[in-house]
């Protein structure tokens, strides 16, 4: 079925540390992979996506990396700032369905 | 440009009771959709709608109605609210008519259903 696992729920790093955060999807004909991410009591929003044409892209300290074989992609935060303290959400653009799944959400935590 | 904005913020409403859920957006998207948001299950799509005039069904549908009678608004309606549809809406709107458009979401609306 149609589904993106995310992992890890909750994730704390050290100011200055990196992050990850890996999700999983079952469609292997999804070719388009937002990651959104999300602060307190606002609504989420467009950080990087990646299409499945190239493996790895980058924005500053972020970046996403791309396994279509092994169908998992992950977010990579470099350099964590008090900033990045939010709610990170994955998500997979099912083709067949013409939908977006989002996976449950990582509870970013930066501790200074 | 205001975006995407959602009325009401915050409600309460007794079970039984019915309620509609306002989306505006001012940037000429086609595509607008309403999401539920619940603890550990990420964003779950309602419905949907790909341009004035049409709407379609997602993954968690019953129990809501939608209209999008202008290209600007879509509307989401809770006939006969119960408890199991508490939870933070988002509403969301993109460019053109492709999937792979990035979604501009609204700030969400909290409903506690009593």
């Amino acid at each position: 079925g149609e589904n993106v696992e995310q992992h890890p729920s909750t994730l704390s790093v050290q100011e200055g540390d990196s992050a990850v955060i890996k999700c999983t999807y079952s469609d292997s004909a999804s070719n388009y992979f937002p990651w959104y991410k999300q602060e307190l009591g606002k609504g989420p929003q467009l950080i990087i996506d990646i299409r499945s044409n190239v493996g790895e892209k980058k924005d500053q300290r972020i970046a996403v990396t791309l396994n279509k074989t092994a169908k998992h992609f992950s977010l990579h935060i470099t350099e964590t700032q008090p900033e990045d303290s939010a709610v990170y959400f994955c998500a997979a653009l099912y083709s067949s369905a013409s939908k977006i799944i989002f996976g449950s959400g990582t509870r970013l935590s930066i501790r200074p | 440009n205001a975006g995407v904005t959602q009325t009401p913020k915050f409600r309460v409403l007794k079970t039984g009771q019915s309620m509609t859920l306002l989306c505006a957006q001012d940037m000429n998207h086609e595509y607008m959709y309403w999401y539920r948001q619940d603890p550990g299950m990420g964003l779950r799509l309602i419905h949907y709608s790909v341009g004035e005039g049409t709407t379609a069904k997602g993954e968690v549908p019953d129990g809501y109605n939608v209209s999008r009678l202008k290209k600007q608004n879509f509307l989401l309606g809770l006939e006969s609210a119960a408890p199991s549809q508490t939870s933070v809406y988002f509403c969301a709107s993109s460019y053109q008519g492709a999937w792979q458009e990035t979604q501009y979401f609204g700030p969400g609306t909290r409903l506690l259903v009593l």
